[in-house]
């Protein structure tokens, strides 16, 4: 149990487009969802919290206009990466948060996202 | 501002080595302490630690937490090649439900 996915797995895009990264909980309802990024040998930085129903709450930092966080059900959270630029290009990771579980976070495999 | 720090940052040993990472935090309301594995992709759990004193064991792996030190150690015996990853040490709060992730401990175990 407690399977996480994401999609897609690595990205490829230009200078200036759009990216959207979904996030599913596969077997078990996750109030809340977390989307961090990862650089090169460092820890995960996180992003934003999402719940679902309601807004992202945002880490200090963090433009929420550029990275749009959606949580529309309790299996689903999709992050968009808005006119990505190659500083933008990174491993984001999402994860999820199974209420019966305390705090215990189930991460997703990760996108790795290229902005040339 | 919340802390967690882990050392060593990095380790190498050989096979049949024990190793013990460290992870102490400051952080203003404790709730939990997670440990997880991070190979290549993203982590994995591994242990969820919320009361001192209390091992908790998966095979090979055990950990355990002094919460008046402020400190976790995660044990690994017989390591295995297999065992090479970035052990990472995150502490939960009361206040709410984000984690806070320490560094990690780069482990490499050479045959």
């Amino acid at each position: 149990g407690a399977v996480v996915s994401q999609h897609p797995s690595w990205v490829i895009c230009k200078s200036g487009t759009s990216v959207k990264i979904e996030c599913r909980s596969l077997d078990f309802q996750a109030t809340t969802m977390f989307w961090y990024r990862q650089f090169p040998k460092q820890s995960l930085m996180l992003m934003a919290t999402s719940n679902e129903g309601s807004k992202a709450t945002y880490e200090q930092g963090v433009e929420k206009d550029k990275f749009l966080i959606n949580h529309a059900s309790l299996t689903l959270s999709t992050l968009t990466v808005t006119s990505a630029h190659p500083e933008d290009s990174s491993f984001y990771i999402c994860s999820a948060r199974w209420a019966s579980r305390a705090d215990t976070q189930y991460f997703g495999p990760g996108t790795r996202l290229t902005v040339l | 501002e919340d802390k967690v720090v882990q050392s060593p940052l990095s380790l190498v040993v050989h096979e049949g080595d024990t190793v013990t990472l460290n992870c102490s935090y400051e952080v203003t309301n404790f709730r939990s302490l997670l440990w997880y594995k991070q190979e290549k992709k993203a982590p994995t759990f591994l242990f969820m630690l919320t009361s001192s004193g209390i091992e908790k064991k998966s095979g090979r792996l055990s950990s355990i937490l002094d919460k008046k030190e402020l400190f976790s150690i995660l044990n690994i015996t017989a390591t295995q090649t297999g065992d090479s990853a970035v052990y990472l040490c995150a502490v939960g709060e009361t206040s709410g439900s984000r984690l806070t992730f320490g560094e990690g401990t780069q482990l490499t175990v050479n045959p």
